[in-house]
């Protein structure tokens, strides 16, 4: 099956600093979506992104198909954006998770 | 739209005793429900497809016998881990399918003593 890799595996912040989250995939797939589970482990559709860029907010998305990969951008990050984040992807009609980014913001 | 809940959303139970989890699409039906099981600090894995009417397939390593899935219909499908032991602790999500999209449950949390 395909492979989904998330990169960093954790990740610390300032309340106000900007990050990346990379997402690198084995194979071409029908769609990407990145999540953001809460604290509660509540899962949280952010972006539907299998090409091309979104922006919503303080977060956008980028994905670049053709070289597998996608990068979740956060900016001005604050503490309520800690959680996991992660990536999945749809390759047969279902969706197929990374290992996710455990982001933590201090204040 | 696409309201998903769980029910119980937290469960302790003694080894050796069985729990119902169920799932609910509370204002749209699910042709497919997936069901996902999530360790402390990893990532979510597929345990199972369900489609409603049919029997689910499950993913390789996870016993059939033991994990119990029902979509009896389009709205509701239960998973009951049968004969629970301190390894199935963990977080189960189910994940309702409508068209192309993949809702998700808020989770049940099961601790086995």
């Amino acid at each position: 099956g395909i492979q989904v890799e998330q990169s960093p595996p954790d990740l610390i912040l300032q309340e106000g600093a900007n990050s990346t989250l990379r997402c690198n995939f084995s194979d071409s797939v029908n769609n990407l979506q990145w999540f953001h589970q809460n604290p509660w482990g509540q899962l949280i559709n952010l972006f539907y992104i299998p090409s091309g860029t979104k922006q919503n907010g303080r977060l956008s998305a980028t994905t670049v198909a053709t070289e597998r990969y996608s990068l979740l951008y956060i900016s001005s990050s604050q503490t309520t954006d800690s959680g996991v984040y992660f990536c999945a992807v749809d390759e047969s009609n279902m969706l197929t998770f990374g290992g996710g980014t455990r982001l933590m913001v201090k204040p | 739209g696409a309201v998903v809940s769980q029910h119980p959303s937290r469960v302790i139970c003694k080894s050796g005793t069985s729990v119902k989890i169920e799932c609910r699409s509370l204002d749209f039906q699910a042709t497919t429900m997936f069901w996902y099981r999530q360790f402390p600090k990893q990532s979510l894995m597929l345990m199972a497809t369900s489609n409603e009417g049919s029997k689910a397939t499950y993913e390789q390593g996870v016993e059939k016998d033991k994990f119990l899935i029902n979509h009896a219909s389009l709205t509701l499908s239960t998973l009951t881990v049968t004969s629970a032991h301190p390894e199935d602790s963990s977080f189960y999500i189910c994940s309702p399918k409508r068209t192309d999209t993949q809702y998700f449950g808020p989770g049940t949390r099961l601790t086995v003593l």
